[in-house]
This record gives C-alpha cells, structure tokens and sequence, in this order.
C-alpha cells in the first residue's frame, strides 16, 4: 500500500527549531517530487515547499523562504523539512504530499502537528 | 504569485443537488489546475487533475471544467460523504497557490 507517514511536530517557543520527517512507503519513493504543504488551526491550505527527485531543484514560499530548509534521502525514503527561525504564524499541521507526473498531489500522509508557543 | 480566488466560501446544499464551485486564476494558467476534497481531520484528497481528468477511483458524480482563467468542479448529485471542505490548487508554476476553500454543508 502506498504510504506517507509524517513526524516531528512538536511544541517549540518561538526562534526555535524542528525536523520534521516524512517517511514513504508502498513506492519507489526516488521516482517522485515531493511537497510540503501545511494548515493552520481553522485555515485553509497552504503550500509550502518542493524538492525534485535528486534534491537538485527546490523552491519554497515566500512566508518560510530562508528559514525552512527541505531534503530528501533517496536510501531512506524519507523526506525531511528542516524549520528554523519559527514563529506564531507557522503553527499548523504539516503535510507531506507525492506529486505525480501531471504535478498534482495524489498521495498525501496524515500530518503532524508543530505548535509554536511560549 | 498566482492568486486563486474561490467562490463561494461556503453554501449549504441538499442531498441530490447539483451543487459548483469556482476558482479563478490572476493570470493564465493553462489548464493546470487541481481540485481537492477534505473532511474535517483528514489529509486532502485529490478529486481532479489538469483541470477535468477525474482523479482514479473519484466518483464520476464529480466533474472539472475550464474557461479562461475560471475553473469551475462541479457535484451532479451532491451525496451525504460529500460534506467537507473542497480547494483548488494551480501548478503551473511556483509558489503553489491555494484558492481560500469551498466549505459545504447541509442544509
């Protein structure tokens, strides 16, 4: 069965870090571009980073541009976002999604909470 | 950035109706378009892709269409699984953007 599983959320003061991890299952996970995504308590959707399949091309939002940093590990089916710098307003559920070939997100995994809070 | 604007933010439908929502793009965007389905404490779930190619194992009670910069998913027959919160996502090109979300309920 095809599977994404994040982990990671946590609750962090703000100026604090977190890694969060995204292990995928089920598919050969090299062969797929994978996204962040995440959702603010009561909010809509939010996108928030891509990474090709070699790790090679990378694009972010402007709202977590030069804090957030996303990798991958082909070896590990794991795909990773390092968060830096966090404040109040990145507080939401991530979520790790696949992308298939006509660049929509056709897998997702249940998400993980980061609260960010004194 | 593309900005993708949905509309209505919300409605209250009946099971059976026929029931739309539109997104529209601030530019052109092809036809890359995607629409999504979430239910409350669910990850999303993709219902169509490049604007009208129904997403396999999608029920054919949705449909996708496109005119211009409008892009419009439609239920034929709303049915009671399908109360949730439904956003469009363009990927033509980066950053990604989400239209605000259709949230419908019943009436």
């Amino acid at each position: 069965e095809v599977h994404l599983e994040e982990s990671g959320g946590d609750l962090v003061q703000p100026g604090g870090s977190l890694r969060l991890s995204c292990a995928a299952s089920g598919f050969t996970f090299s062969s797929y571009e994978m996204n962040w995504v995440r959702q603010a308590p009561g909010k809509g959707l939010e996108w928030v980073s891509y990474i090709d399949r070699s790790g090679s091309t990378i694009y972010y939002a402007d709202s977590v541009k030069g804090r957030f940093t996303i990798s991958r590990d082909n070896a590990k089916d794991s795909l990773y976002l390092q968060m830096n710098s966090l404040r109040a307003e990145d507080m939401a559920v991530y979520y790790c999604a696949r992308e298939i070939s006509y660049d929509a997100f056709d897998i997702w995994g249940q998400g993980t909470m980061v609260t960010v809070s004194s | 950035a593309i900005q993708m604007t949905q509309s209505p933010s919300s409605l209250s439908a009946s099971v059976g109706d026929r029931v739309t929502i539109t997104c529209r793009a601030s530019q052109g965007i092809r036809n890359d378009l995607a629409w999504y389905q979430q239910k409350p404490g669910k990850a999303p779930q993709l219902l169509i892709y490049d604007a009208s190619t129904l997403q396999s194992g999608v029920p054919s009670r949705f449909s996708g269409s496109a005119s211009g910069t409008d892009f419009t998913l439609a239920i034929s027959s709303l049915q009671p699984e399908d109360f949730a919160t439904y956003y469009c996502l363009q990927d033509y090109n980066y950053p990604r953007t989400f239209g605000q979300g259709t949230k419908v309920e019943i009436k």
